[in-house]
């Protein structure tokens, strides 16, 4: 069964780090390009970041250079480093995998929550 | 950035009736970078259209997108009660992804 499994949620204090992995089953993580998306509670969807094959990463303003994408291949995990954690970056953290083909999120994980507060 | 506006925020319906959401966007969108998902309450997004128009597999035929440029369109021609839900627009351009603000489609 393809899936993405999402843990490391939790509460931190602002200017805290957390790191948050996603562990895909069914496909390889490095043949594909993979991303985290956020939502706030009652809030939209935002794109936080993407690792592409090769290993070229992008993120959203709101989180560069304070979050770090990377990913191990030997576990088929993905990692997201959350650095200087701020109460605005409370949110569930979704993993999914961006199919090049369609041009959007084909599988998503059941996500995470990352609660910012003292 | 393009920005993309979904409206209405809210559109409160009976189930048998259709369902007509949009998204805007602030600058052109390709048709092939232009996707839809649905959201329920506790669950992730699931991808309902791709490509402006096609739809993911195992979508129902009542579920269909349209559109070009900068106004694109998802409709739901009869609603099922398993169809309110949120539903999300998102494009793709420059390595950046966005997202619209969202539509709740509720039971009238």
């Amino acid at each position: 069964e393809v899936q993405l499994v999402e843990t490391g949620g939790g509460l931190i204090q602002p200017g805290g780090s957390l790191r948050l992995s996603c562990t895909a089953s069914g496909f390889t993580v490095s043949s594909n390009y993979m991303s985290w998306v956020r939502q706030a509670p009652g809030k939209g969807l935002e794109w936080v970041s993407t690792i592409y094959t090769g290993g070229s990463t992008y993120y959203a303003d709101s989180v560069k250079g304070r979050f770090t994408l990377s990913g191990d291949n030997s576990k088929n995990t993905l990692y997201l480093q959350l650095n200087s954690l701020r109460a605005e970056d409370t949110a569930v953290y979704y993993c999914a995998r961006w199919l090049q083909s369609f041009e959007a999120f084909d599988i998503w994980g059941q996500g995470t929550m990352v609660t910012v507060s003292s | 950035e393009i920005v993309l506006t979904q409206s209405p925020g809210t559109m409160s319906l009976s189930p048998g009736e259709r369902a007509t959401l949009s998204c805007r966007a602030s600058q052109s969108v390709s048709s092939s970078y232009l996707a839809w998902y649905q959201q329920k309450p506790g669950q992730a997004p699931r991808l309902l259209i791709y490509g402006a128009s096609t739809r993911a597999t195992g979508i129902p035929d009542r579920f269909s997108g349209s559109g070009s440029g900068t106004d694109f369109t998802l409709t739901i021609s009869r609603l099922e009660p398993e169809d309110f839900a949120v539903y999300h627009c998102q494009q793709y351009g420059s390595s950046l992804v966005t997202f619209g603000g969202g539509t709740k489609v509720e039971i009238k």
